[in-house]
């Protein structure tokens, strides 16, 4: 039990695209969820936390407008990175926590390659 | 939130014991440790969590001494697929709060 879905898994696009990133938890509700950003032989990043609901809580140096995050329900949310340029290349990455006393569950990651 | 220092490297070999030790000098009384690995290219994974003594499941030993400022990530018989980043982390298992990642300690199993 404790799934969580990203996707797609991998994504190509040209410089001033829009695109989607889809994290879905499968088997659980979660209010919470997090988006992370990890560059090559980097540590994870938190990005912003996900609130369902309301509005999302960013992380210092984070554009908001840039990343727009969506917990429309208790099972999914959206990070839209807005037209996307090379240096938004990375592997994004998001979890969820099924309940109190219970770990973190992450997705397999996004890998998002802007030419 | 208490900040974790580890290793940033191990070497091992095929069939060892690892042992890998995690500082967290300012861990609260409420926090746990949690340990992940990591595999390029995935999302981490859930390895073991504590919260004081021992704890053991059928993938990992957990060592949390009485003071609870380190802890040791025991992997018995390392096989290479064991090669990852491993990360450990201190949190509140109420509430959401969110996770800060260390650098982690990246393992390299070898023949």
């Amino acid at each position: 039990g404790a799934v969580v879905s990203q996707h797609p898994s991998w994504v190509i696009c040209k410089s001033g695209t829009s695109v989607k990133i889809e994290c879905r938890s499968l088997d659980f509700q979660a209010t919470t969820m997090f988006w992370y950003r990890q560059f090559p032989k980097q540590s994870l990043m938190l990005m912003a936390t996900s609130n369902e609901g309301s509005k999302a809580t960013y992380e210092q140096g984070v554009e908001k407008d840039k990343f727009l995050i969506n917990h429309a329900s208790l099972t999914l949310s959206t990070l839209t990175v807005t037209s996307a340029h090379p240096e938004d290349s990375s592997f994004y990455i998001c979890s969820a926590r099924p309940g109190e006393y219970q770990p973190q569950h992450f997705g397999d990651g996004t890998r998002l390659s802007i030419l | 939130l208490a900040k974790t220092t580890q290793p940033i490297s191990m070497d091992s070999y095929e069939g060892q014991e690892v042992n890998i030790t995690c500082s967290h000098n300012n861990i609260a009384t409420n926090d746990y440790i949690t340990w992940y690995q990591q595999f390029p290219s995935q999302g981490p994974r859930f390895i073991i969590q504590g919260y004081k003594t021992k704890v053991t499941n059928e993938v990992a030993s957990l060592f949390i001494p009485a003071d609870r400022k380190s802890s040791t990530l025991s992997l018995p018989r390392v096989s290479l697929s064991d090669t990852a980043v491993y990360y450990c982390l201190v949190e509140k298992n109420t509430g959401f709060q969110k996770l800060v990642f260390g650098t982690g300690t990246r393992l390299l199993v070898s023949p």
